[in-house]
């Protein structure tokens, strides 16, 4: 089962920040948080992971809380192609990846 | 760099019928993992493997599915006897060894007719 909880969906306008949030209370030191969006009809996208600290790429920004139990998921300027269902997991290494029912995210124009 | 690759992207088959779906992983990766997604549901795990050893299975369904990943080539997944419940993407994933990030290529989408 997945560890984490997610917004069942969002709205964002275009040109917006999205900020994308996931609980993981429960989740322990030597787990990893990461991110994975998944557009209709294509293979989920890897968007970005990170242990305690913030993260950045050309993608995302990814923020942990300083006790880890939830984290923020955002894509700065957000663009219709950005609309998809956004999986938040936790995992050690080793693990496999188990996917929740995510956020599903609309950017509207 | 090429992503995971997987083939065919669409296949129909009729009820009985064996269905192979192939994945060839990322340069430099030697795991493989499948996925499936049934209509409107969410990506459930199915197995993971490395060259020539099945790792993780337990999320295979106990009859008419297997998988391989042998020394040489692609990994297949096979369904045998394909039912109507079959239908479904499956998605291939590759990563460099078990602590690393998963890339999944883009599906192979069987119907079953």
């Amino acid at each position: 089962d997945a560890k984490t909880t997610q917004p069942t969906s969002m709205d964002c306008a275009e040109g917006r920040a999205a900020n994308l949030p996931c609980n993981h209370s429960t989740i322990s030191g030597n787990e990893y948080v990461y991110w994975y969006r998944q557009i209709h009809s294509q293979g989920p996208q890897y968007i970005i992971h990170g242990l305690k600290n913030n993260e950045t790429n050309e993608m995302a920004s990814l923020i942990i809380t300083e006790d880890r139990k939830s984290s923020t998921l955002i894509l700065p300027h957000a663009t219709l192609r950005d609309t998809a269902v956004y999986y938040c997991i936790v995992r050690v290494d080793g693990q496999n990846f188990v996917f929740g029912p995510g956020t599903r995210l609309s950017v509207l124009p | 760099n090429a992503g995971v690759m997987q083939n065919p992207r669409h296949l129909v088959r009729r009820r009985g019928q064996e269905a192979r779906l192939r994945c060839s992983p990322m340069k430099g990766h030697s795991h493989v993992y499948w996925y499936r997604q049934l209509p409107e549901e969410g990506l459930k795990f199915m197995v993971y493997l490395q060259k020539e050893n099945i790792i993780d299975e337990s999320g295979m369904p106990k009859e008419r599915f297997s998988a391989e990943f042998p020394k040489e080539g692609p990994s297949i997944l096979r369904i045998q006897q394909v039912v109507r419940g079959d239908s479904a993407a499956y998605f291939c994933a590759s990563s460099r060894g078990p602590g690393n990030t998963i890339y999944f290529g883009e599906g192979s989408w069987l119907t079953v007719v």
